[in-house]
């Protein structure tokens, strides 16, 4: 079975450094990863996916992250941290069954950027 | 273009009634699948559908079903509501139901609470 681990519950960086939200996944085959955030009482927001292609993605809000297949990581990173980046991160990869399709997610990172 | 809608937003009921939970799928999705997020479990898959029909189920009691219409929307459904029902049902849609690269997009959430 595909599964994720983000082994933070939570990152604490200030405001302007470098933030990274660790990841690591166990899939047979090729994996399909996805990064989402939650703010307080919202649903998931998409941030970015690796599917194939260079191992580093570009998604929404500066953030990146860098497939790494011999470490078997997808960490998010974004290169100056800002206070409204603070919220819950997700990391998932897509289970793909003969009949159908789900994510699977990791148990989530907090985020908190302080000033 | 309009994002994932759900419907409603918040709700209460008593132990052992039922709910219904509405979802409306961005213009053009036909896959719809339903997430249960808790404070003790995370994000749990439910069920997909496709075209009108269940492609892939989570482990899940009975008590929780869903259904989706020829136009795409879905409903899911929860009888004899226990206490360990409350939580956040997220509603997802994305392009095509075979396994894919697209993205799928989660809508801001059922907030359930059971008393």
């Amino acid at each position: 079975a595909q599964s994720v681990a983000q082994p933070e519950d939570q990152v604490n960086v200030a405001e302007g450094n470098p933030l990274t939200v660790k990841c690591t996944y166990s899939v047979s085959g090729n994996p399909y990863l996805f990064w989402y955030v939650q703010y307080p009482n919202r649903g998931l927001q998409f941030l970015l996916k690796y599917i194939t292609g260079d191992n580093l993605v570009k998604g929404s809000y500066g953030f990146e992250a860098e497939f790494n297949k011999s470490q078997t990581s997808f960490h998010l990173k974004k290169p100056s941290a800002l206070v409204s980046d603070s919220a819950l991160y997700f990391c998932a990869v897509r289970d793909m069954g003969p009949n159908g399709n789900k994510l699977v997610f990791g148990a989530g990172t907090i985020l908190r950027v302080k000033s | 273009k309009a994002g994932v809608t759900q419907t409603p937003r918040y709700l209460i009921k008593t132990r052992g009634q039922q709910v219904t939970l509405s979802c409306s799928p961005i213009s053009g999705h036909r896959s719809v699948s339903w997430y249960q997020q808790t404070p003790g479990q995370g994000l749990q898959f439910l069920f997909e559908y496709f075209s009108e029909t269940q492609r892939n189920k989570g482990n899940f009691p009975g008590r929780f079903s869903g259904r989706q219409f020829s136009n795409s929307r879905s409903e899911m459904n929860v009888s004899t509501l226990e206490l360990g029902d409350s939580a956040l049902y997220l509603c997802a849609s994305s392009l095509a139901g075979t396994p894919s690269g697209n993205t799928i997009y989660f809508g801001e959430g059922s907030w359930l609470t059971v008393v």
